[in-house]
């Protein structure tokens, strides 16, 4: 969806490497979703952000929401192989303050070379 | 507990043909949501349903029906299928937890495609 514009739309980085994709919107993002997608599968929910400045981490992965609510950006540390996918963003543009309805970004095929 | 199911994995269909995608969840989720996925086009949100009874329409709804007549299940039906409805359809389901947290699950995806 153009109301959601991810970038980039594909990385390839060395294994170890760090990475950054970003998220954004000209709307206020009222709830942010990360997701990774391994190719030919369904979804699996990574992390979700609601208020501005939050800041979660699993593992190596760090997601962030910025002050103004408008961009998120999701950091990878020490890259892997596993970590080989399509990570989506999708986003409540609504305020319905849940995942009924979310737009998606049309997501960043990330990479990990050995 | 088994999550989100989606059945058929696969369909063929020829252009003019109805069929059912079906989707079930058994985590007692109040929040359901139907998405194709196409190349270059992220997932967009086709209807959803917010509670047994209730549903509405997301941004492409043309061309396809829903009811959510229990809590577990919500299918969704192709009335014509045209070559346009070509795609991976995903069935989604959701809970808020509070305080900002949500429970969510996509279901493996039927890979459609209308000939």
């Amino acid at each position: 969806s153009q109301e959601l514009e991810q970038s980039p739309q594909s990385l390839i980085v060395q294994e170890g490497k760090n990475l950054t994709i970003n998220c954004t919107s000209s709307k206020t993002l009222y709830g942010l979703y990360w997701y990774k997608q391994k190719y030919g599968e369904g979804l699996i929910f990574l992390m979700m952000l609601q208020k501005g400045g939050e800041e979660k981490s699993h593992e190596k992965i760090t997601a962030k929401l910025d002050e103004k609510k408008q961009q998120s950006s999701l950091h990878i540390t020490a890259s892997q192989p596993s970590h080989a996918g399509i990570y989506l963003c999708g986003a409540d543009l609504f305020g319905t303050g849940t995942a009924s309805k979310l737009t998606f970004g049309t997501g960043t095929r990330l990479q990990v070379t050995l | 507990n088994a999550g989100v199911t989606q059945t058929p994995k696969f369909q063929v269909l020829k252009t003019g043909q109805s069929m059912t995608l079906q989707c079930a969840q058994d985590m007692n989720h109040e929040y359901m949501s139907w998405y194709r996925q196409d190349p270059g086009m992220g997932l967009r949100l086709i209807h959803y349903s917010v509670g047994a009874g209730i549903t509405d329409q997301g941004e492409v709804p043309n061309g396809y029906n829903v009811s959510r007549s229990t809590t577990e299940d919500f299918p969704l039906r192709l009335l014509s299928a045209a070559p346009s409805q070509t795609s991976v359809y995903f069935c989604a389901s959701s809970l808020p937890l509070g305080g900002g947290r949500t429970e969510q699950f996509f279901g493996p995806g039927t890979r459609l495609t209308v000939l």
